[in-house]
């Protein structure tokens, strides 16, 4: 299958701070990437879609200004968390599709992201 | 109604046994279909796209029923390490994908 990568696995940052997680598409090329996130015993919950060259497409209820997304190339999508604060601790995880008769995501391997 | 339901489980089955999962969705208009695993503490792997006609690897069977709007999943001779999470993914079509919230599957020894 596809190789989908993300960095970093692991941060912890303070509150107020700005994390940048990466995803990146390996082995092929990425025009949408889907951003998640999961708490503990919980399901994915998607976040927002990502388009490269175009703004991405937030689910509803998640702030925009808060999680910026940036899908600058075939290959790169980012997730900003700026400010971030202890309720926003999570697990981050991003998919890239791969277009092809069944469109198929492909997952990163997530990030655990602790804010203190 | 949920747009795509799954029993959460757990269904605790000894090794060897067989176990079959369903996945229930309401959009009949959906377009494809899919199983993933997740492991806790990590991301959903791709297990299986489910094709019209029904497809098979290894122990893994899945089956689309488009009349009732159910997928399912049979895993045959299961094994210690086919204990996670089964998510059943259905694509609504431009690239809109609804999650099952997953079914817990633990093979004990």
């Amino acid at each position: 299958g596809a190789v989908v990568s993300q960095h970093p696995s692991r941060v912890i940052c303070k509150s107020g701070t700005s994390v940048k997680i990466e995803c990146r598409s390996l082995d092929f090329q990425a025009t949408t990437m889907f951003w998640y996130r999961q708490f503990p015993k919980q399901s994915l919950m998607l976040m927002a879609t990502s388009n490269e060259g175009s703004k991405a497409t937030y689910e509803q209820g998640v702030e925009k200004d808060k999680f910026l997304i940036n899908h600058a190339s075939l290959t790169l999508s980012t997730l900003t968390v700026t400010s971030a604060h202890p309720e926003d601790s999570s697990f981050y995880i991003c998919s890239a599709l791969w277009v092809a008769e069944y469109n198929e995501q492909f997952f990163g391997p997530g990030t655990r992201l602790t804010v203190l | 109604r949920k747009e795509v339901e799954q029993d959460p489980g757990p269904f605790n089955v000894p090794e060897g046994a067989t176990v079959a999962f369903n996945c229930t969705y309401s959009n009949s208009a959906s377009q494809s279909f899919f199983w993933y695993r997740q492991d806790c503490r990590k991301e959903p792997k791709l297990l299986m796209s489910v094709y019209s006609s029904g497809n098979e690897d290894g122990r893994f069977t899945a089956q689309l029923n488009r009349a009732s709007q159910y997928i399912s999943l049979l895993i045959r001779d299961s094994k210690l390490s086919d204990s996670a999470t089964y998510l059943c993914v259905v694509n609504k079509g431009t690239y809109k994908y609804i999650f099952g919230t997953g079914t817990r599957l633990k093979v004990l020894a």
